[in-house]
């Protein structure tokens, strides 16, 4: 089967910098999404990995360790808006679709002033 | 807009009726995906399509939960004789395939099971 770990909850400072860390565990493996979802919203695409390294959008950075079944997603210059949760996610799958996505809980963040 | 959409937003019924749930893809998208949040979780995948062939079901897709797309475009997601643990956030994505295939996700149909 396949197993995401995140922590449940972070707070953080406007302004500040945050990391979310994500464990996995999984066969079939293409790479590692990140969502970001506003309570009563829907799910929205932040950042991809799906090969060892970092990616960077704007505010926003995602790193992955293929070997270490790891990634994380990095939150710069916070703002209020921030506040949310955070999923990654795995696509693919032992029934060997690369297109299947598998959510882990979710990270809740709080941005305070 | 030429986002994903979903209808109805908010779906209230009895145990026991039959719900069905539309889907409209970002237009150029082949792939369709049916996911399922409750509350405090990530969404679960239910099933996906490739044009008009469904390709994967997920467990969790009892013999009660039926989805189509006829043409390859809308997609619909039936479920018959509602249970009170159906009660979930419906979400339906689309992509266009290719190296990252992108999800992007609708607003979802809020169900909820008397």
């Amino acid at each position: 089967g396949q197993s995401l770990e995140q922590p449940s909850e972070v707070t953080a400072v406007e302004g500040a910098i945050v990391q979310i860390n994500c464990t996995y565990q999984t066969s079939g493996f293409y790479g590692l999404s990140w969502y970001q979802q506003h309570d009563g919203g829907a799910p929205t695409f932040l950042s991809y990995n799906g090969l060892d390294g970092l990616e960077e959008t704007g505010r926003f950075s995602s790193f992955l360790s293929r070997s270490d079944s790891y990634g994380y997603l990095l939150l710069q210059e916070l703002q209020m808006k921030d506040s949310a949760s955070y999923f990654c996610a795995v696509r693919g799958g032992n029934t060997g679709t690369a297109s299947k996505l598998t959510f882990g809980t979710g990270t809740r963040l709080q941005v305070t002033l | 807009d030429t986002g994903v959409s979903q209808n109805p937003r908010h779906k209230i019924t009895k145990r026991g009726q039959n719900v069905t749930f539309r889907c409209d893809p970002i237009s150029e998208h082949n792939r369709l995906y049916w996911y399922r949040q409750t509350l405090g979780q990530g969404p679960e995948f239910l099933t996906y399509f490739q044009n008009e062939a469904q390709l994967e079901k997920s467990r969790l897709l009892s013999d009660r939960f039926s989805a189509e797309r006829p043409k390859g475009s809308f997609s619909t997601l039936e479920i018959q004789r509602t249970e009170q643990g159906d009660s979930a956030m419906y979400l339906c994505a689309s992509s266009l395939g290719g190296g990252r295939d992108t999800q992007y996700f609708g607003p979802g149909t809020r169900l909820t099971v008397l």
